[in-house]
């Protein structure tokens, strides 16, 4: 079975261009999570959703940030304008719907802003 | 409020040593459930081990062992006769029941030396 799936690896993109970050998590789950990681504050929780549904956006730095989950293979997170600030590791994680669940990871997509 | 610390930042052990990474949490809930990850170099997360707050037995996994004490608030992680390939960043996190959220501790860096 696949795991989650991140697209891309790797994003290096000049400030105010728009970034959209991919996720496809593992069939079956119903939680799908999305966080970054940086050197200063970690792994942060931005947004997750339950059966596609947003619960908890309040991780979300400001409004450049936003994230949908059309369906449940899917789900994407946009950052319009992007500044160097936002350049971090981003993961994506999903779990079967329980907070007694673990998540799994993906490998992340590591973002360059210049 | 929930909350997981873990004060080691860094540890730096030889080949062959035991060591332990400690693991405190804080929560207002009297069920809850306690994770530990594996961020090795390449930069995934990898679960480990999840345990619920009515299960206080040891367990113990290969040369991992886990030691869960709710008297101290506490999770702590222990690697015996550590090697190389256990160099990686260990994140402890918590979440409560009820909630679909996982707290992430810090993380603490642990440097196996051959």
């Amino acid at each position: 079975d696949a795991g989650v799936i991140q697209s891309p690896r790797h994003e290096v993109t000049e400030m105010g261009q728009e970034v959209t970050l991919r996720c496809k998590p593992i069939s079956g789950h119903n939680s799908l999570f999305w966080y970054r990681q940086t050197m200063m504050r970690g792994l942060e929780l931005l947004i997750y959703f339950n059966n596609n549904v947003p619960i908890d956006d309040s991780g979300m730095p400001e409004d450049r940030f936003s994230a949908k989950m059309p369906n449940a293979s899917f789900s994407t997170l946009k950052i319009q304008p992007s500044e160097p600030r936002d350049s971090a590791v981003y993961f994506c994680a999903s779990s079967e719907f329980s907070s007694r669940n673990e998540q799994y990871f993906g490998p992340g997509t590591r973002l360059t802003v210049t | 409020a929930q909350k997981v610390t873990q004060a080691q930042t860094e540890i730096s052990v030889v080949e062959k040593e035991d060591v332990t990474l400690d693991c405190v949490y804080e929560t207002r809930d009297t069920t809850y459930y306690l994770f530990w990850y594996k961020q090795p170099p390449s930069g995934e997360l990898v679960f480990l081990i999840r345990r619920n707050s009515f299960d206080e037995q040891n367990e113990i996994s290969g040369r991992y062992s886990w030691n869960f004490q709710k008297s101290t608030s506490s999770f702590n992680f222990t690697i015996t006769a550590s090697q190389v390939v256990d160099s990686a960043v260990y994140f402890c996190a918590l979440s409560e029941a009820g909630d679909d959220k996982i707290i992430f501790g810090k993380g603490t860096r642990l440097h196996i030396l051959p």
